[in-house]
């Protein structure tokens, strides 16, 4: 069975652009959650998608947007990037909503921002 | 709200060498707890996890107990492994929400 599965991996971007990042999820998964990795705050939920709804959503500014397709395959969207973006992004997958104890990750996609 | 502190690293040891990176939280009610480990490169992978106060989560040599009089879940292995060079996260779960630490880098030498 594949795992998750993250594109782009790596990514340069610079300040006021938007970017678009995509996860495809282990088959039969229907939960993608997204997390941002930083060094200085290391891992932080962004929100989970759930039957193509946004279920359940981290502390971030509106900037940070997503979905999930019918094939549960989900894209993060950022606008008017800035410096602080600058991050791993990761995405989970679990079967059911909410099973945060049963996800399973991705290989993640460095975003740099200049 | 609720949050989880992890020793600071990056923590380098030899091989054979005793493992102890120590996670305390700050929670209300009864949280599951876990140990997430990141090989370079990869993403996050499930260590062990305990869900009750007094349970010992194990695997790949790895142990922690949930201890709820000092709210802590301190990872310990016995003789490590330069294949055990991570990043280690503590997390807990709590009515839906997932709190991580900012990790630990370990790296062990020959």
């Amino acid at each position: 069975k594949a795992g998750v599965t993250q594109t782009p991996r790596y990514l340069i971007k610079t300040r006021g652009q938007q970017v678009t990042l995509s996860c495809s999820p282990i088959s039969g998964h229907r939960s993608v959650s997204w997390y941002q990795q930083t060094p200085g705050q290391g891992l932080q939920f962004l929100f989970e998608y759930f039957s193509e709804t946004q279920r359940n959503k981290g502390n971030f500014p509106g900037r940070f947007s997503g979905r999930q397709f019918s094939n549960s395959r989900s894209e993060m969207n950022v606008s008017t990037l800035e410096l602080g973006d600058s991050a791993l992004y990761l995405c989970a997958s679990s079967s059911q909503m909410g099973a945060y104890n049963e996800q399973f990750f991705g290989p993640g996609t460095r975003l740099t921002v200049l | 709200g609720d949050s989880v502190t992890q020793m600071e690293g990056p923590v380098t040891l030899s091989e054979e060498a005793f493992l102890t990176i120590n996670c305390t939280y700050t929670a209300t009610g009864y949280p599951s707890l876990f140990w997430y480990v990141q090989y370079p490169g990869e993403g996050l992978q499930l260590l062990l996890k305990a869900t009750k106060a007094d349970d010992k989560g194990s695997n790949k040599g790895f142990e922690a107990t949930y201890r709820k009089e000092t709210t802590s879940f301190h990872l310990e292995k016995g003789s490590v492994q330069v294949s055990d060079s991570a990043v280690y996260f503590c997390a807990l779960l709590n009515n839906n929400d997932m709190r991580f630490g900012a990790g630990t880098r370990l790296t062990v030498k020959p």
